[in-house]
């Protein structure tokens, strides 16, 4: 199974919105609505900051936003602020073939 | 507050062996699917592989390069989880993580302890 591509990094000056893809096949990201996606600070575990594409966990801000269309998901940051630094992953259940999951290549975002 | 604590990271020759285990807490352990997921020294994150509840089964699934030689097993009465390395090499270099799987798929994280592959 082949990692998911990811851009190696987007930046943003604060309060501009960027975007991060995540291109998969229809054999993980295009077959199911299991999407999600980490932010990792330099030397932490990573976070769940989306899940099933498009849902939000309690806690995490509304300036976040996922979508998906055909074999690539999308991670939006609004209003970007200095905490927004650091990796980001997306994730998708990589069906039958292993019953499990392949991450992405990783994005750092960077707040100019 | 669910926690995992991720423990017995070590430096190991190749071809050596290494038990690394989870202890969790914070939720019901029993009922909980628990992965491990690697991330090589500068890296992207690589899911390793899985344990099931017991009521799901007990059955493990292992990502393809891990079949045969990583098993990982799950001690409910002490709410830890285990995860077997033999024939290790150096490209199992990574700091190792568990965490549980949700219904949508995987949402808490340990802090991870680092495996060195080196001679």
């Amino acid at each position: 199974q082949s990692a998911l591509t990811q851009p190696r990094s987007v930046s943003g000056s604060p309060g501009q919105s960027v975007t991060i893809s995540c291109t998969g096949t229809s054999s993980d990201v295009g077959g199911y609505n299991f999407v999600s996606w980490y932010h990792q600070h330099a030397g932490k575990a990573p976070k769940l900051i989306i899940y099933s594409v498009t849902k939000r966990p309690s806690g995490v801000p509304d300036r976040l936003s996922g979508s998906k269309s055909g074999n690539t998901a999308s991670l939006t940051i609004s209003g970007l602020r200095a905490e927004d630094e650091g990796d980001y992953h997306c994730c998708s259940y990589a069906g039958p073939q292993s019953f499990g999951y392949v991450f992405g290549t990783g994005t750092k975002v960077t707040v100019l | 507050e669910v926690q995992l604590v991720a423990s017995g990271g070590d430096l190991v020759k190749p071809g050596g062996s290494l038990r690394l285990s989870c202890a969790a807490s914070g939720f019901t352990f029993s009922n909980a699917w628990i992965s491990w997921v690697r991330q090589s020294p500068g890296k992207g994150l690589e899911w390793v592989g899985r344990i099931k509840s017991k009521s799901a089964g007990g059955t493990t699934d292992y990502a393809a390069p891990q079949t045969g030689s990583f098993t990982i097993s799950r001690h409910d009465s002490k709410n830890t989880v285990y995860l077997y390395m033999n024939s290790l090499k150096t490209e199992d270099t990574a700091v190792y993580y568990c965490t549980t799987e949700g219904a949508a798929g995987i949402d808490y994280w340990g802090q991870g302890t680092l495996v060195t592959v080196s001679s």
